[in-house]
């Protein structure tokens, strides 16, 4: 079964560059019918969708961050990663990796989560 | 962008009482809907698939209803450890999305 789990600095400062980095167990980033996902929840709110990322380098992004968000895969050290530009207090929430297997039945739904990272963004 | 509403907020339930959660999409999404369930301190967990299939070792007292815009969770009898907040979230159309959350507490 497929663990996550999520590593990275919890502060960081207004108009830096937040990164995290996702490490996959029971699993291989460089899977064909898997999807790596990147969720985030600010305190207290509800769960925003970020990215996903395919082993062949394929991404889709939210177009509200779109433009200053990188994903990518690490297959030598089966990771994928988080890199958002810019951040202000308004991105400060919990990072969830979380990832599915389009050839479960349960596919594009998200099945495996990671147990979240808390990000502060501030000065 | 596919807004997904979720009514009540909140859902005032003693154990053992039937639990019914609302989801409306903003645009018809097919059966394309999953419900999470999120304890305190928890990541998500799938609890419902394509509107009303059950994931792998989730009880049978959870089951998914609707199509459309329309889904509704019902949770038949429920048990202490049921009480938390659940999410729906749509995968019929980018950027997927989930809704703002019911919190179902202990009356």
């Amino acid at each position: 079964q497929v663990q996550l789990k999520e590593s990275g600095p919890g502060l960081v400062k207004p108009s830096q560059t937040l990164s995290l980095t996702c490490t996959v167990s029971g699993g291989s980033v460089s899977s064909g019918s898997h999807y790596w996902t990147w969720i985030r929840q600010p305190a207290g709110k509800g769960l925003e969708w970020i990215g996903r990322i395919h082993a062949s380098g394929t991404t889709d992004s939210n177009p509200s961050l779109q433009s200053r968000l990188t994903i990518s895969v690490d297959t030598s050290k089966n990771q994928f990663s988080l890199r958002l530009t810019s951040v202000t207090a308004a991105d400060t929430a919990v990072y969830y990796c979380a990832s599915y297997d389009i050839l479960t039945g349960s596919a594009y739904y998200f099945d495996y989560w990671g147990q979240g990272a808390l990000v502060a963004v501030s000065s | 962008e596919v807004v997904l509403t979720q009514s009540p907020a909140t859902l005032s339930l003693s154990p053992g009482d039937r639990a019914a959660l609302s989801c409306r999409a903003s645009h018809y999404i097919s059966t394309y809907l999953a419900w999470y369930q999120q304890r305190p301190g928890q990541a998500p967990r799938l609890l419902i698939y394509d509107a009303s299939n059950r994931a792998t070792g989730i009880p049978a007292r959870f089951s998914g209803s609707g199509s459309g815009t329309d889904f509704t969770l019902t949770i038949s009898s429920l048990e202490p450890e049921d009480f938390a907040v659940y999410y729906c979230q749509q995968r019929n159309n980018w950027p997927r999305t989930f809704g703002g959350g019911t919190k179902v507490e202990i009356k």
